[in-house]
């Protein structure tokens, strides 16, 4: 059975805060991990991830990506309050592309 | 508006009143799939179609069916929904295998 394993659960922080969220995950047959970020509604996409080690980045949110260790991190910098949201790692695998996700990682910013 | 609509956003309903929740999506995606969320749990797949006319079970598909006529379109049936179906739903679309899968705003749904 696909497992997708994210910590920690829950966190606090402050604005200006870096912070790093971890995912890991053994699946059969990969073919990619995703980040969204789910704020009361609808995942929104943020990465997808395939290869090893490329990192993938857009503002202040950062991702990379280790296949031999099995995990992804999701890193944010300098944090907002508007960041504050449940953030999502899937992973993608087999021919039917099914997406099985992790129980999320609750972010709280305090201004 | 490159989006994907679900229809209704809400609904309340009782034990065994057939149901069918709408997906419509405007990107000419191949992938469409629904998942449920519940707390502790998740977001689990359902069901999937990967073109249409080609639809298949996901992690848990008791109760539920889906039916894919034209692209754009991929609706949720409940034939006879009983409680513990009572979540938030969710249909997503995407290009294709190994893509990314883009969310509808998700339809919270209760039964009683």
């Amino acid at each position: 059975e696909d497992k997708v394993v994210q910590s920690p659960l829950s966190l606090v922080v402050h604005e200006g805060d870096t912070v790093t969220l971890n995912c890991s995950y053994e699946v059969t047959n990969f073919r990619s991990l995703l980040w969204y970020k789910q704020e009361k509604k609808a995942p929104t996409f943020l990465f997808m991830l395939t290869s090893s080690g490329i990192e993938k980045k857009s503002g202040r949110l950062s991702s990379i990506l280790d296949k031999k260790e099995l995990f992804s991190i999701l890193n944010i910098t300098a944090t907002q309050t508007g960041d504050s949201a449940v953030y999502l790692c899937a992973v993608c695998t087999g021919a039917n592309s099914k997406l099985t996700f992790g129980k999320g990682i609750t972010l709280s910013v305090r201004p | 508006e490159a989006q994907v609509t679900q229809n209704p956003r809400y609904l309340i309903t009782v034990t065994g009143k057939k149901l069918t929740v709408t997906c419509s999506q405007n990107m000419n995606h191949e992938y469409m799939s629904w998942y449920r969320q519940d707390p502790g749990l998740g977001l689990r797949q359902i069901y999937y179609s990967m073109n249409v006319e080609v639809t298949d079970k996901g992690d848990v598909p008791e109760g539920y069916k889906v039916s894919r006529k034209e692209k754009r379109n991929f609706p949720l049936i409940l034939e006879s929904p009983s409680p513990n179906q009572t979540s938030l739903y969710f249909c997503a679309s995407g290009p294709g295998q190994g893509y990314a899968q883009y969310f509808g705003p998700g339809t919270r749904l209760t039964v009683t």
